[in-house]
C-alpha cells in the first residue's frame, strides 16, 4: 500500500508559471523526499526535508512540510518545458525502516 | 557513467517462464533496494539489502520472487513462473550508509511484459 496521496493528479501550466503540488501522508515520518520521473525513465532525487524542518529551497524548488497536518508541498517557480514529468513524494517512516513509501504522483505538463 | 545500472532494460516473456534481472549499484553504496512500479502509480517497495544481508522484504514479494546480493555488490531479482500481473517496471536503487543515508539513487529500471 502507498503512504501518500498527491494532489492534483495532473497539472497543466504555461511555461514561466509556477507549479504547486501537494502530498499528504499517513504515519509519522523521519523525512520526506520529492522525486521526478520523466516518461519511461528512472527516478531523479530532487530534495529531502527532515521532520524537524519546515521549509527547504533548492534552485527553483521550494518544499514545505507540516507534520501536524501530515502534508508537504512542492513549488516549482518559473517553470520550463523541461520540467514536464511526473513528481512523486516519498517518505521514510519512524519505524527505522529505510524503505521509501511513495505517493501516487502528480503528472505535470508545462506548455511552451 | 557511475550511476545505478540495470539489465536488461526490457524483457518480454511468456507466462510461466522464469526471468532474472540484474542491478549494479553505485560502487561505494552498501544499501540496495528493489521497487516495482505499475503504470500510473508510484513505486512500491519490494526488498532491501545492507551489504549482502537481505534486511527487509515486502509482503508483495511472494514466494515466486527471490533476490540476492552475493558479496554485497550487484544484486539479482528472479521471478519464477511469471504471471501477467507481474508486468511492471522493476526499479533498483542504492544508497550509502552514513550521515546522509536517506537519498536513494535509482537506476533506469527493467520493464517486464508477461504475455
Amino acid at each position: 500500500s502507498q503512504q501518500g496521496e498527491e494532489d492534483p493528479q495532473a497539472l497543466s501550466i504555461q511555461e514561466g508559471e509556477n507549479a504547486t503540488m501537494n502530498c499528504s501522508y499517513k504515519t509519522s515520518i523521519n523525512n520526506l523526499q520529492w522525486y521526478r520521473q520523466n516518461s519511461g525513465r528512472g527516478l531523479v532525487h530532487l530534495i529531502l526535508i527532515r521532520s524537524n524542518e519546515r521549509e527547504k529551497h533548492s534552485g527553483r524548488l521550494r518544499v514545505t512540510l507540516d507534520t501536524s497536518k501530515k502534508s508537504s508541498s512542492l513549488l516549482i517557480t518559473a517553470s520550463r518545458a523541461a520540467d514536464t514529468a511526473s513528481y512523486f513524494c516519498a517518505t521514510i517512516t519512524m519505524d527505522s525502516s529505510y524503505k521509501l513509501i511513495f505517493g501516487s504522483g502528480t503528472r505535470l505538463l508545462v506548455r511552451p | 557513467d557511475t550511476g545505478v545500472s540495470q539489465n536488461p532494460r526490457h524483457k518480454i516473456t511468456k507466462r510461466g517462464q522464469n526471468v532474472t534481472f540484474r542491478c549494479d549499484p553505485i560502487s561505494e553504496h552498501n544499501r540496495l533496494y528493489w521497487y516495482r512500479q505499475t503504470l500510473g502509480q508510484g513505486p512500491e517497495f519490494l526488498t532491501y539489502f545492507q551489504n549482502e544481508a537481505q534486511l527487509e522484504k515486502s509482503r508483495l514479494l511472494s514466494d515466486r520472487f527471490s533476490a540476492e546480493r552475493p558479496k554485497g555488490s550487484f544484486s539479482t531479482l528472479e521471478i519464477q513462473r511469471t504471471e501477467q500481473g507481474d508486468s511492471a517496471m522493476y526499479l533498483c536503487a542504492s544508497s550509502l550508509r552514513g550521515i546522509s543515508t536517506d537519498t536513494q539513487y535509482f537506476g533506469p529500471g527493467t520493464r517486464l511484459t508477461v504475455l
